[in-house]
């Protein structure tokens, strides 16, 4: 069965520090592969997607994430996290055979010291 | 153009009762899909509509049920509700397009409480 997992419930980084927020798949085809952000009492953002090509992408609040197909991972970065990062962060694959549908990790909570 | 709207935002209900929520997705978007995140199980997914079809449905009992209309809108409706159905009740659209895959646009949510 296809499912997402995000081994870090909680995060604290200093603001200034590296980010990197981990994300393991299990899916037999090809994923497409999210990065949502959700802060308090709002809806999810998408901060970046993979669909193909390559492996680096780019996404907004100068996020990126690598997928690693050897791994099944889709690791999220950010080199210097700023205090209005703090938020809950979602790994999520769309399976791509039949309908498609979302299945997303428990979420890591990114906590920011200033 | 206007984001994905869900009303109410905050509900209390008791056990036993009946609720429906609402779910206005972008102006264009045909697919709504409904989620369930709570704080242990993180997001699940209920189910999805598009043209007034439900397309597809997660591991939730019949209890759980939804319907859209024409205009894409979408509802929600969960029957004897029980102290485990307290969430926060998310709503997603798309534009899918020709079996390619889009982005899901969320609402902010509809958080229920049941006492």
């Amino acid at each position: 069965a296809q499912s997402v997992t995000q081994p870090d419930i909680h995060i604290t980084v200093s603001e200034g520090a590296s980010l990197e927020l981990r994300c393991n798949y299990s899916y037999g085809a090809t994923p497409y592969l999210f990065w949502y952000v959700q802060s308090p009492g709002q809806g999810l953002q998408l901060l970046l997607k993979y669909f193909s090509g390559d492996t680096l992408v780019q996404g907004i609040k100068g996020f990126e994430a690598e997928f690693k197909r050897s791994q099944s991972s889709f690791n999220l970065r950010k080199p210097s996290v700023h205090w209005s990062d703090a938020a809950e962060y979602f790994c999520a694959v769309v399976t791509t055979s039949g309908t498609y549908k979302y299945i997303f990790g428990t979420g890591t909570r990114l906590k920011v010291l200033a | 153009k206007a984001g994905v709207t869900q009303t109410p935002r905050y509900l209390i209900k008791t056990r036993g009762q009946q609720v429906t929520l609402s779910c206005s997705p972008i102006s264009g978007h045909r697919s709504v899909s409904w989620y369930q995140q709570t704080p242990g199980q993180g997001l699940q997914f209920l189910f999805e509509y598009f043209s007034e079809t439900q397309r597809n449905k997660g591991n939730f009992p019949g209890r759980f049920s939804g319907r859209q209309f024409s205009n894409s809108r979408s509802e929600m409706n969960v029957s004897t509700l029980e102290l485990g159905d307290s969430a926060l009740y998310l709503c997603a659209s798309s534009f899918p397009a020709g079996g390619s895959y889009n982005e899901q646009f969320f609402g902010p949510g509809t958080r229920l409480t049941v006492l």
